[in-house]
């Protein structure tokens, strides 16, 4: 079992819809959670970082975390065909950064 | 642009050659990371560097790969005999805090 696990897609949403994205995990050491975007033949770039159990929100971005259910989520509020790419969870235990598999999304006209 | 240069962008090879990256970290950052990223998969950890020193290395790190971060400044990744399974993206990161910047990467195909 992957340490990080998430749905890897793809995901296609009409513009202007609300997006969730979600991973699980099962290692309890992990305390940093973030969110990175990647376009195609692009590297990832960091979208949000959040340490706590709660919400965190950035213009159009929300990030959850609930530590208790080792589940995180990033929802994406008004969505625009510039958000099609894909995101990736990744989490942060002691010196590295483990990342699930990315949900590649798409945003239609 | 998040700062981290890695070269070339794009690298084709024959099975057998050896082939090096290069990354230049921002340059306040003493952490580097390597990651190799396959299609429809996550970034995979390679080894990390704290400065000049290489802390820790991956199993996916086969004896071919070798990484050097001299004067603890620019890395290099080295391949030797690449192998078909060798061809991936290759990501170099610096870290700041608990966030990593990553470059855009180097495009290795092995034919």
């Amino acid at each position: 079992q992957k340490e990080v696990e998430q749905d890897p897609g793809p995901l296609s949403v009409p513009e202007g819809a609300i997006v969730s994205l979600n991973c699980t995990y099962s290692n309890s050491a992990f305390q940093y959670f973030m969110w990175y975007r990647q376009y195609s033949r692009k590297g990832p770039e960091l979208l949000m970082y959040t340490y706590s159990s709660g919400n965190k929100e950035d213009g159009r971005f929300t990030a959850q975390v609930d530590k208790s259910s080792k589940y995180i989520s990033l929802f994406i509020r008004d969505s625009q065909p510039s958000d099609s790419a894909t995101y990736l969870c990744a989490m942060i235990s002691a010196s590295k950064l483990t990342f699930g598999t990315g949900t590649r999304l798409q945003v239609t006209l | 642009d998040t700062g981290v240069s890695q070269d070339p962008r794009h690298k084709i090879t024959k099975r057998g050659q050896n082939v090096t990256f290069r990354c230049d970290p921002i340059s306040e950052h003493n952490r580097l990371y390597w990651y190799r990223q396959t299609l429809g998969q996550g970034p995979e950890f390679l080894t990390y560097f704290q400065n000049e020193a290489q802390l820790e290395k991956s199993r996916l790190l086969s004896d071919r790969f070798s990484a050097e971060r001299p004067k603890g400044s620019f890395s290099t990744l080295e391949i030797q005999r690449t192998e078909q399974g060798d061809s991936a993206m290759y990501l170099c990161a610096s870290r700041q805090g608990e966030k990593l910047f990553f470059g855009s990467g180097t495009q290795l195909s092995v034919l």
